[in-house]
């Protein structure tokens, strides 16, 4: 059984600082997603992570991926009050279906 | 996202009661996704469908059932509502271009 583990769970930091969220799991896998939800709203990709050794950025947020590891990072540079959310890693282990697996989040508090 | 919606967005109900959640794409993807986000657990799959009367179970499927009679609707059914199926409840779609999953606004359900 595939096991998503995303730490730290809560993170509060503030604005202007670097931080690095991981994202570990138990089964090899080469795919690997990224998500964000605000409060009270649905879920938007930010990243797709299709191989090791993938680094893929967007503004602040920075996602890398290395399957030997089995491990993700999502790493925020100099935070700012907008990036407050939840953000999901998920795992595809079966491919065709995109049948993912989700880690249990990591909710970021950016304090200005 | 404009290209799938999530019918009611909020119900609540009472015990042993049956309760229809649908979902609606007009995207034209094969697969689509029935999840429940509750505190602590992330988002974990019910029941996905890879086509047309064509559906699977995921990793928390009792006390549910799927129906897909066309690609563009897709239907989660509490046969007998129980408290602990109160939750978020999420629809997705895909595969997007980078085999990332479109999420629904989510439907938020309450069994009394």
């Amino acid at each position: 059984e595939l096991k998503v583990e995303q730490n730290p769970l809560f993170l509060s930091m503030q604005e202007g600082k670097n931080y690095t969220i991981y994202c570990n799991y138990s089964t090899t896998s080469d795919r690997l997603y990224w998500y964000r939800q605000d409060p009270g709203k649905s879920l938007e990709s930010l990243f797709v992570l299709l191989s090791n050794g993938a680094v893929k950025q967007e503004g602040r947020l920075m996602a890398s991926l290395d399957t030997k590891a089995r491990l993700s990072t999502l790493h925020i540079t100099a935070a700012v009050h907008d990036l407050s959310a939840t953000y999901f890693c998920a795992v595809d282990l079966y491919g065709g279906y995109q049948k993912v697996t989700f880690g249990t989040g990591t909710k970021l508090q950016v304090i200005p | 996202d404009a290209g799938i919606t999530q019918s009611p967005r909020h119900k609540v109900t009472e015990t042993g009661t049956p309760v229809t959640l649908r979902c609606h794409q007009t995207e034209n993807h094969r697969y689509m996704y029935w999840y429940r986000q509750d505190p602590g657990h992330g988002l974990r799959l019910i029941h996905y469908s890879y086509g047309v009367k064509d559906t699977d179970k995921g990793e928390v499927s009792d006390g549910y059932s799927v129906s897909r009679s066309k690609t563009e609707d897709f239907l989660l059914t509490l046969e007998s509502a129980t408290s602990s199926q109160t939750s978020v409840y999420f629809c997705a779609m895909g595969p997007a271009n980078y085999n990332e999953q479109f999420f629904g606004p989510g439907t938020r359900l309450t069994v009394l």
